[in-house]
């Protein structure tokens, strides 16, 4: 199976713009979530989507966003960008998003914002 | 709220020697626990997780980790660590009552060296 894929892979922006960044899933996982990774914070937790329904939110503002495909095929929305908003994005999938469902991540999107 | 604390920036152990990477964490109830590894320029792999029973849990490339109630930790570990081994690894709880959500530490250097 291919694994989970996130593009672009890099990304060049300046402050006040906004990006879009893509994951497609593991082929049959439903459950898609997003992680900011950065130096200084580490990895956090932006959102989650199942079956085309955000189900789970993480401490980011309201200029994060994303949303879900019927193909299970996720993107994430970032406006106004501000300089530290440069991150590596990453994306997860698992098959159900259950308790006990290994969550497997892409290569990242590795963002900077000039 | 639960957190993850990894005490240790960087381990530094030489090429054939046991390895220890350390984690507790603080979750309510039962814990579900994850190890995570990312080289340079990559994504987390996963390694191996904790959900019930056995408290000694094998992965992948040779390691296992040891779940320890009392002591809310999760330590992973190899008998012989490789020069390959050496990157960023990352351990993570999820409580039943914070959804799909991740919560990472902050992640361990491990340099292992010829």
């Amino acid at each position: 199976k291919a694994g989970v894929t996130q593009t672009p892979r890099y990304l060049i922006k300046t402050r006040g713009q906004q990006v879009t960044l893509s994951c497609s899933p593991i082929s049959g996982h439903r459950s898609v979530s997003w992680y900011q990774q950065t130096p200084g914070q580490g990895l956090q937790f932006l959102f989650e989507y199942f079956s085309e329904t955000q189900r789970n939110k993480g401490n980011f503002p309201g200029r994060f966003s994303g949303r879900q495909f019927s193909n299970s095929r996720s993107e994430m929305n970032v406006s106004t960008l501000e300089l530290g908003d440069s991150a590596l994005y990453l994306c997860a999938s698992s098959a159900a998003g259950g308790y006990t469902d290994t969550q497997y991540f892409g290569p990242g999107t590795r963002l900077t914002v000039l | 709220a639960q957190s993850v604390a990894q005490p240790e920036d960087q381990v530094n152990v030489a090429e054939g020697n046991p390895l220890t990477v350390k984690c507790t964490y603080s979750v309510s109830g039962n814990p579900y626990l994850f190890w995570y590894v990312q080289y340079p320029n990559r994504g987390l792999q996963f390694l191996l997780k904790y959900i019930t029973g056995d408290n000694l849990v094998k992965g992948s490339y040779g390691f296992e980790a040891e779940f320890n109630k009392s002591q809310t930790s999760f330590h992973l570990k190899k008998p012989s660590a490789l020069v390959s081994d050496s990157a960023l690894y990352f351990c993570a709880v999820r409580a039943l009552n914070a959804g799909n959500m991740l919560t990472f530490g902050g992640g361990t250097r491990l340099m292992v060296k010829p």
